[in-house]
C-alpha cells in the first residue's frame, strides 16, 4: 500500500491561498490520489481526486507532481469554515474492494 | 437524498453488554464501510461490504460484526463491550464502477463510551 505523508499542522490567513503538500513517493501507476477533510468532529468530507492530471473543481484544486510522488492541495482563498483536519490518501484497490486508508493529516488553522 | 444515515448520535455502555449502530444510505451505493476514530487519531476501518450478501473484514474487526441483508442498511453489532471499543464510529458508503469510484459520503457518527 503507497503510504503518505503530511505536515501534522498548519496555518494560513483568511483570504490567503492555503497550499497542503502531500507526499506518496511509493504510489503506484494505478492509484489515485484522494482528498478529505474534517471539521471539528463531523464525519469526512470529500474534497477532489485525481490520478496525474491537475483537478479543479468548486472547492479546490489539486496539482500533482509529474513523477506522482507528490502533490498539494490548493484551497484558493481560505476562509474560518476551512479549519480542518486534512486528509491525503493513496486508493487501495485491492481485490474487489476501494478501501481508504486515512492517516493523522493536517491540521489547517486559518485566522484572522 | 438523506445520504448516510446514523443512529444513534451518542450512546454509552456498560462492559460486557452488546448493542447494534444502525447506518442506511438512500443513494443506491454498491460500497459500504465502517470506521473507528480514536481522540487525535485517524480513521480505522473495521468492516466494509461490496454489496448486498458480502462483507469482509478491515484493518481493526476485532469484536465486531456486520451484515449486509439490503443495499441500504449496513449495521454494525458491538458484541461484549470492552473499555477499547470506546471511540467515534462512521458509516460510510461510495459508488464503484470497474477501476473508478466517485468519493465516499460518511455519515455524521455515533459517539460510543464503555464504562
Amino acid at each position: 500500500d503507497a503510504k503518505t505523508t503530511q505536515p501534522p499542522s498548519m496555518d494560513c490567513a483568511e483570504g490567503r491561498a492555503a497550499n497542503l503538500p502531500c507526499n506518496h513517493s511509493t504510489i503506484s501507476g494505478n492509484e489515485y490520489v484522494y482528498w478529505y477533510r474534517q471539521i471539528h468532529s463531523q464525519g469526512p468530507q470529500y474534497i477532489i481526486h485525481g490520478l496525474k492530471n491537475n483537478e479543479t473543481n468548486e472547492m479546490a484544486s489539486l496539482i500533482i507532481t509529474e513523477d506522482r510522488k507528490s502533490s498539494t492541495l490548493i484551497l484558493p482563498h481560505a476562509t474560518l469554515r476551512d479549519t480542518a483536519v486534512y486528509y491525503c490518501i493513496v486508493r487501495d484497490y485491492t481485490g474487489t474492494a476501494s478501501k481508504l486508508t486515512f492517516g493523522t493529516g493536517t491540521r489547517l488553522q486559518v485566522t484572522l | 437524498n438523506a445520504g448516510v444515515t446514523q443512529t444513534p448520535k451518542f450512546r454509552i455502555l456498560k462492559i460486557g453488554q452488546s448493542m447494534t449502530l444502525q447506518c442506511t444510505q438512500d443513494m443506491n451505493h454498491n460500497y459500504m464501510y465502517w470506521y473507528r476514530q480514536d481522540p487525535g487519531m485517524g480513521l480505522k476501518l473495521i468492516y466494509y461490504s461490496v454489496g448486498a450478501g458480502i462483507t469482509d473484514k478491515g484493518e481493526v474487526p476485532n469484536g465486531y460484526n456486520v451484515s449486509r441483508s439490503t443495499t441500504e442498511d449496513f449495521p454494525l453489532r458491538l458484541e461484549l463491550a470492552a473499555p477499547s471499543q470506546t471511540s467515534v464510529y462512521f458509516c460510510a458508503s461510495s459508488y464503484s464502477a470497474g477501476d473508478q469510484d466517485y468519493g465516499y459520503t460518511f455519515g455524521s457518527g455515533t459517539r460510543l463510551t464503555v464504562v
